[in-house]
């Protein structure tokens, strides 16, 4: 069935470094959304990527779709201390799949 | 717009009880979700629903059950409560099924601990 890896589980970055997550796929992907999750809050939709080799951008956010539709990646720029939480990606086979998530902490 | 409604937002049940998890969206959405929250692990769909009337089964179904008698509410029974069921519950739903791609819109989510 879908599968769907996220790496990596877990980061620490100095405040000002650049972040970057990604989501694997064993099988190639109609679309593929990202959220993230306060700690201790409830997901919020960032994106949705749909065709081959889309680039997104919200300020500080870039999302890519790979050209194979296979794989993607949210990459933050200059991360501050509001960017801490999970970000985990979203994606739809024959069923709802969701990535373990990345864990972003950040000090400042 | 309130969006999606949990409740309790806590909840502390003993090996054998049985509650009802409250969820309610205002948005007029046909699909609704409800998924558990386990510490490494992704969000795992329980149930859904595709409409009022309509609901199937999700990826963890057992013990728990669910019914829509409206569009706008979807709550999830809890028919014994164990231990293994320790976990933060989410709701959520969308203006259409995700296969569709529509954003899912989640609620704040009810913690519960089973002793």
């Amino acid at each position: 069935g879908q599968q769907v890896m996220q790496i990596p589980q877990y980061q620490h970055v100095q405040e000002g470094e650049d972040f970057t997550t990604y989501c694997n796929s064993s099988t190639t992907l109609s679309n593929i959304q990202w959220y993230k999750q306060r700690p201790g809050g409830h997901p919020v939709f960032l994106i949705q990527l749909v065709k081959s080799g889309e680039v997104k951008k919200q300020k500080r956010l870039t999302f890519q779709f790979g050209e194979a539709k296979k794989n993607s990646s949210l990459h933050i720029t200059a991360t501050q201390t509001t960017d801490v939480g999970t970000y985990f990606c979203v994606v739809y086979g024959n069923k709802l799949v969701f990535g373990a998530g990345t864990i972003l902490r950040v000090k400042s | 717009n309130a969006g999606v409604t949990q409740t309790p937002k806590f909840q502390v049940l003993k090996t054998g009880q049985s509650m009802t998890l409250q969820c309610a969206q205002d948005m007029n959405h046909e699909y609704m979700s409800w998924y558990r929250q386990d510490p490494g692990m992704g969000l795992r769909l329980i149930h859904y629903s595709v409409g009022a009337g309509i609901t199937d089964q999700g990826e963890v179904p057992n013990g728990y059950n669910v019914s829509r008698s409206t569009t706008e509410d979807f709550p999830l029974r809890l028919l014994s409560a164990a231990p293994s069921q320790t976990s933060v519950y989410f709701c959520a739903s969308a203006s259409s099924p995700p296969i569709e791609g529509s954003p899912l819109h989640f609620g704040n989510g009810t913690r519960l601990t089973v002793t």
